[in-house]
């Protein structure tokens, strides 16, 4: 059983444009959503956070959406670069992020010129 | 960098062999989690020790077995190697108290052949 569903599996999006990942998850106990960036042969590193108490983070050209009542959440970031092309991951976990993460199956994004 | 260290980068080896997987944390994070990434199971949740302490258990193999020194290292043991376990090791670390913000090392890449 999947507990946090992501899509799409891929996308490509020009230079300038705006990138939009989506997660959905089951487990209503889960209360701390992260972003993980991955470049390939590197480890994930962690791109921004949210708390179900807040309903958008913003840090940079990355926005977070979050919505409860729905139990999904976004990824969207701004003025799409080259260097942003890389896998990215949703996560989720309970007690603040004080237990083990589970992952979507990841989104391969490709930002072309 | 994440301030988290693995080693070895890569290791190659034979089915049926054992291998050991090396984990520093960040200094002062007394969590440690081991994720198994594969392409088709993506990012899975292995085991996590806290201060020495085995504190969440996931989908680990009973071949598998890890423990956390007191110099909060950890290591991750892989016995009885088959050629379904090729896959990328990570661990991650986090601090106690605040946001818990897990973060990943650079991986080790296991190939059996």
């Amino acid at each position: 059983q999947q507990q946090v569903k992501q899509s799409p599996q891929s996308l490509i999006v020009q230079k300038g444009g705006i990138s939009i990942i989506n997660c959905a998850y089951e487990n209503t106990a889960f209360d701390y959503f992260p972003w993980y960036q991955q470049f390939p042969g590197k480890g994930p590193a962690l791109l921004i956070a949210i708390r179900p108490d807040v309903s958008e983070k913003k840090e940079g050209r990355f926005t977070i959406s979050f919505n409860k009542s729905a139990k999904q959440f976004s990824l969207h970031i701004m003025d799409s670069q080259p260097g942003d092309s890389a896998t990215y991951f949703c996560a989720a976990s309970r007690n603040s992020g004080n237990t083990p993460l589970v992952f979507g199956k990841g989104t391969r994004l490709s930002v072309i010129a | 960098d994440s301030g988290v260290t693995q080693t070895p980068k890569h290791l190659i080896t034979a089915t049926g062999q054992r291998v050991t997987l090396r984990c520093s944390p960040r200094s002062g994070d007394l969590s440690v989690y081991w994720y198994q990434q594969s392409l088709d199971q993506g990012l899975q949740f292995l085991i996590q020790y806290y201060n020495g302490e085995e504190r969440a258990k996931g989908n680990i193999l009973e071949r598998f077995s890890a423990q956390q020194f007191p110099d909060l290292h950890s290591e991750l043991n892989l016995s009885s190697l088959e050629l379904g376990d090729s896959a990328l090791y990570f661990c991650a670390s986090s601090k106690q108290g605040g946001f818990y913000e897990q973060y990943f090392g650079p991986g080790t890449r296991l190939t059996v052949t």
